[in-house]
């Protein structure tokens, strides 16, 4: 079965950049995943799907500062011009035939 | 505008029962799959279970196989989980969540869409 795994905490200054990663488990690498934000208090927002390829789709009204790209097993978030608003914790998530899974989250810290 | 709106969850004791339903809005609900998700206190999201468009593939995590009934009515545009045998790590918020996808396999199974969340309590 399929595992995600994240750092459980990042920090970047106000109007920097932050590079959020998600590792897929060994033989899942073409795995596609999905990027969610969940501001303290909210339920989950869908923020962008990546893909193997290095594509991205995202949700309806995500800032252009919101961009994905893919290096072998790895999927990123990547937020510049950080704001305030985007202190919050970020799941990536991935599916298989009747199976859906998280990782453990990425709590973004905005100094 | 997209909606899911979640609702039914309480205060429950350990081996009891509670039903949550999901109402949702702005979208053709009986074309996509849905989801439950839960997020204990302090703790990541946890997938549930998932159903298929028209309520003919029904999916579950371990920890609730068994115990946990994912329905729809497509007639009311409405998800429902049904939950028995509660035990208190059960206790999560729980939400609903719209699938790009309509049969809970492995294509468009992702969340473009969630609700607010029902509060679940299991204690004595």
């Amino acid at each position: 079965q399929v595992v995600l795994t994240q750092s459980p905490s990042a920090s970047a200054s106000l109007g920097a950049s932050v590079k959020l990663t998600c590792t897929l488990s060994s033989g899942h690498s073409s795995y596609n995943i999905a990027w969610h934000q969940q501001q303290a208090g909210k339920g989950p927002r869908y923020v962008m799907k990546v893909n193997s390829d290095g594509s991205y789709i995202k949700g309806d009204g995500i800032p252009d500062r919101f961009s994905g790209s893919t290096s072998g097993a790895e999927r990123y978030l990547i937020i510049s011009s950080l704001q305030s608003e985007d202190e919050a914790a970020y799941y990536c998530q991935t599916w298989d035939t009747g199976i859906r899974v998280f990782g453990g989250g990425t709590k973004l810290t905005v100094l | 505008e997209v909606q899911v709106v979640e609702s039914g969850g309480g205060l429950v004791q350990p081996g009891g029962s509670l039903r949550l339903s999901c109402v949702a809005s702005g979208f053709t609900f009986s074309n996509y799959a849905m989801s439950w998700v839960r997020q204990a206190p302090g703790k990541g999201l946890e997938w549930v279970s998932v159903i298929s468009d028209r309520g003919s593939k029904t999916y579950y995590a371990d920890s609730v196989r068994g115990r946990f009934t994912i329905s729809r009515d497509n007639s009311k545009n409405t998800l429902f989980l049904q939950m028995n045998s509660l035990r208190v790590e059960d206790m999560a918020v729980y939400y609903c969540a719209k699938e790009v996808g309509n049969y809970g396999g492995n294509s468009g199974g992702w969340f473009d869409y969630w609700g607010r969340g029902t509060p679940v309590t299991v204690s004595s």
